[in-house]
């Protein structure tokens, strides 16, 4: 499986904007990004994610570089509810593969 | 999106005993569970894959004899911990998805075990 390097962690400030790094340096034509996040415990959380072209939902946006070797999941605006470990997996399009976690990213939001 | 449930949430044994973690899809057939186990201040390890109807695939490490897992139903996915021991005690989270290549996987909030 090609690998992903997350930072180990972020603080951000409440209402303010956050962009988590993801650098797959080695992603291959067929890996889709995608970001799930945990809460303490809970069980992650589907947040988004995307092939090429950049995405956005409800809950957040998927900057995509144009070699794919990287990505940043963007927070528009933090809230306290936000701090969690988020982590960035690649998963190949075939059928039943599982998703293999890093450490991800533990974000701290401050008030 | 998706409901899977799992159950207990916490659930304390007694070491020598079994315990057993249902996990639910409520909302769609899940043809694909994962079960993961997680340590304090680490990430999620997948122990097995288990699809509906045939054996489960255990991940190298795993004890098949000690983690029985039963897909019996495109609803139901079970985890049982025969013989616990303090070791065992985890954070248990089970996964499950459809059979639409690369959807999202959905996952349950997870059982405290502590085999005491």
């Amino acid at each position: 499986d090609a690998k992903t390097t997350q930072p180990n962690s972020m603080e951000s400030n409440e209402e303010e904007p956050v962009h988590l790094p993801c650098n797959h340096s080695t992603i291959s034509g067929t890996d889709y990004i995608h970001w799930y996040r945990q809460l303490p415990s809970q069980g992650p959380e589907y947040v988004i994610h995307g092939l090429t072209s950049n995405v956005n939902n409800r809950m957040a946006s998927l900057a995509i570089a144009e070699d794919r070797k990287s990505s940043t999941l963007i927070l528009h605006r933090a809230t306290l509810r936000d701090a969690a470990v988020y982590y960035c997996i690649l998963r190949d399009n075939n059928y039943g593969q599982n998703f293999v976690f890093g450490p991800g990213t533990r974000l701290s939001v401050l008030p | 999106g998706a409901v899977v449930s799992q159950h207990p949430s916490r659930v304390i044994c007694k070491s020598g005993t079994s315990v057993k973690i249902e996990c639910r899809s409520l909302d769609f057939q899940a043809t694909t569970m994962f079960w993961y186990r997680q340590f304090p201040k680490q990430s999620l390890m997948l122990m097995a894959t288990s699809n509906e109807g045939s054996k489960a695939t255990y991940e190298q490490g795993v004890e098949k004899d000690k983690f029985l897992i039963n897909h019996a139903s495109l609803t139901l996915s079970t985890l049982t911990v025969t013989s616990a021991h303090p070791e065992d005690s985890s954070f248990y989270i089970c996964s499950a998805r459809s059979g639409t290549t690369n959807t999202e996987a959905f996952f349950g909030q997870g059982t405290r075990l502590t085999v005491v």
